[in-house]
Parts: C-alpha cells; sequence; structure tokens
C-alpha cells in the first residue's frame, strides 16, 4: 500500500522562485495537513484540509498557500521562496485527528 | 511558553534499562494525547494513545495526569531498536483542531 505519498522528496530553490509539493494520499482520509520541521522547533503545522475543497492555517501558515480539489490530494505552494522556510516538510492524513499518516517528508533548501 | 514542552535529551541508557520521558501541555482544555515515534531522518508514527486511566502496550505505559498537565512514557527493558525521538502530541478537543507536536526526546540505548 502506499499510503501518503509526496513528491518530490529534494528539493533546491534559489529565492524568490516557487514550487509546489505533491502529497496523495490512498485511504481515502478526510483530514490531511502540511507540517514542517525544523532542528529544535519541532512539527509545526503550516496548513491542514478538513475536506475536499476547504483549507484552514495552521500555526505557521505566511508564505505558503494550499489547494485540495481531489480528496486523495493535498498541495503546499511556495510563491516566493525564502531562505527561512529550508526545512523539512511532511504531509499526514488521518481518518480523525489521532492517528496521522505521514508521508516520507521532503526536503527544501532555498539559497 | 510553548503548548507542549519536552526534554529534548538525549537519554542514554543502557539495554535493558527502564527510562521515563514526561512532557507538560499548557492548555487545560487538551482532550487528545499521543506519543509518536520518530527514527533519525524518517516520518513520525503513531506509538501509542494515552487515555485518562493509564495504558500499557507491551513494554510502553503511557499514563496521563491532567491536574498537572502532563503525560508520561514508560519504557521498561530497552532495546536498541527503541532508539528514536519520542514526540508528545496533544489535542486541544476532540474533533477537527489539527495535533501540536511537541520537539521531541532523543533515546539512544546502548550495548
Amino acid at each position: 500500500n502506499a499510503g501518503v505519498t509526496q513528491t518530490p522528496k529534494f528539493r533546491v530553490l534559489k529565492t524568490g522562485q516557487s514550487m509546489t509539493l505533491l502529497c496523495a494520499q490512498d485511504m481515502n482520509h478526510e483530514y490531511m495537513y502540511w507540517y514542517r520541521q525544523d532542528p529544535g522547533m519541532g512539527l509545526r503545522l503550516i496548513h491542514y484540509s478538513v475536506g475536499e475543497g476547504t483549507t484552514a492555517k495552521g500555526e505557521v501558515p505566511d508564505g505558503y498557500n494550499v489547494s485540495r480539489l481531489k480528496k486523495q490530494n493535498f498541495l503546499l505552494g511556495l510563491e516566493s521562496a525564502a531562505p527561512s522556510q529550508t526545512s523539512v516538510y511532511f504531509c499526514a492524513s488521518s481518518y480523525d485527528p489521532g492517528e496521522l499518516f505521514f508521508g516520507e517528508g521532503s526536503r527544501l533548501t532555498v539559497l | 511558553r510553548k503548548e507542549v514542552e519536552q526534554d529534548p535529551g538525549p537519554f542514554n541508557v543502557p539495554e535493558g534499562a527502564t527510562v521515563a520521558f514526561n512532557c507538560t501541555y499548557s492548555n487545560s482544555a487538551s482532550q487528545s494525547f499521543f506519543w509518536y515515534r520518530q527514527d533519525c531522518r524518517k516520518e513520525p508514527k503513531l506509538l501509542m494513545s494515552v487515555y485518562s486511566s493509564g495504558n500499557e502496550d507491551g513494554r510502553f505505559t503511557a499514563q496521563l495526569n491532567r491536574a498537572s498537565q502532563y503525560i508520561s512514557l514508560l519504557i521498561r527493558d530497552s532495546k536498541l531498536s527503541d532508539s528514536a525521538t519520542y514526540l508528545c502530541v496533544v489535542s486541544p478537543f476532540t474533533g477537527r483542531r489539527a495535533l501540536t507536536f511537541g520537539s521531541g526526546t532523543r533515546l539512544q540505548v546502548q550495548p
């Protein structure tokens, strides 16, 4: 079973460039999330979605946009990348808010 | 004050030892509590939920103290494979709100 798949797994950007991270889940989960993880900071919620067509801001939404046009996909966009967005990004999905299933992570470096 | 606080460690223990981690949370309205495990450079995975009455899963015991607003994880008979970072996770209420992760406590079990 694929579970939660994130693409790309690695990416290097220059300041000001844009990119989109794709998250796909095949478990028919309603809830999907984007987190970023930085050393010493733990996982911080960027945006989340409680169903197709809905999105909501998390703890650190600035500089990011998201879309959930299809239930199985949750896209995270960076319109103008900044070095502060260098991080590991994790997508997760869940049937209820308790048990999250995570993707393997996407490592983004912004130069 | 962080919503969820953990001692980052590392806790270095010999095989067979018993080790305990605590985690404090600031929101007294929090309803759901979990421990996740994260191996180095991997995604987090649910280890166990924490119930009001406490719960045990093999060598792992989790307890909740609502009065003092902390949860604990006890690992008995530590194995080398237990080496990982343990994330304390809290949900403010049972519902759609996303989880809040602590920064994690690193455990290193040594032969």
